[in-house]
């Protein structure tokens, strides 16, 4: 089946510091791919999405291009700050197990701690 | 504007004992339902989906059930809790079916003692 995979982590960062959370993944035909991230105690926000090869997903400073290739969807940041840290997930669309309906397939979150 | 709330946002609960959880969204009709749990290790697992009243697909075998009583209502149910359904539980919905991407809700966290 599809599957995701990223860096585990923890990530710990200075503030301003350059981030780059590593997404690859396995899939059959064309998924959309996102990231979500999660605050403490919180749900899951979605932060960006690409839906075809080449798109770029950006959102408050993040950015993730949808590379074919490599089939890969790393995260990045120019700069972090403090209220970046928080727990990034990577997610692809998915047919569900009977093939009716779509979900998400999540890798396992990568914890990203950003010191002032 | 559409929103997702989910109650109560934390729950402690005795082995055996039985569980209802509720999630709503305000603002949307027909959406696609979602059920996740998040255990310790972060990751999330897929529990229930619901495209409609009443239609529930099941994922995963659990000591879980779901139910879809009304259009933007979902609601998770145990009749007798164990220890290993303590974690964070997850309602989320997806708007429309040209699109992939999902919205979650503030979660519930449950503890089973």
């Amino acid at each position: 089946g599809n599957s995701v995979t990223q860096m585990e982590g923890p990530v710990t960062l200075s503030e301003e510091a350059f981030l780059t959370i590593n997404c690859t993944y396995t899939a059959t035909g064309y998924p959309s791919l996102f990231w979500y991230v999660q605050y403490p105690g919180e749900g899951l926000q979605l932060l960006l999405k690409a839906t075809k090869a080449d798109d770029k997903g950006s959102n408050k400073g993040f950015e993730a291009t949808y590379r074919k290739e490599t089939t890969s969807f790393h995260l990045e940041k120019g700069s972090v700050q403090v209220s970046d840290s928080a727990v990034y997930f990577c997610a692809l669309s998915d047919l569900n197990s009977g093939g009716s309906n779509y979900k998400l397939t999540f890798g396992k979150g990568t914890l990203l701690t950003v010191n002032p | 504007s559409q929103t997702i709330h989910q109650w109560p946002a934390t729950l402690v609960q005795p082995v055996g004992s039985p569980l209802s959880l509720e999630c709503t969204v305000e603002g949307t009709s027909n959406p696609n339902l979602y059920w996740y749990r998040q255990a310790a290790g972060r990751g999330l697992q897929l529990l229930f989906y619901s495209v409609g009243i009443g239609q529930i697909s099941s994922e995963v075998p659990q000591n879980l059930s779901a139910s879809r009583p009304q259009d933007r209502q979902f609601i998770l149910s145990s009749k007798k809790l164990l220890l290993s359904d303590s974690g964070f539980y997850l309602c989320a919905w997806r708007r429309d079916p040209s699109s992939y991407e999902q919205y979650f809700g503030p979660g519930t966290r449950l503890t089973v003692t």
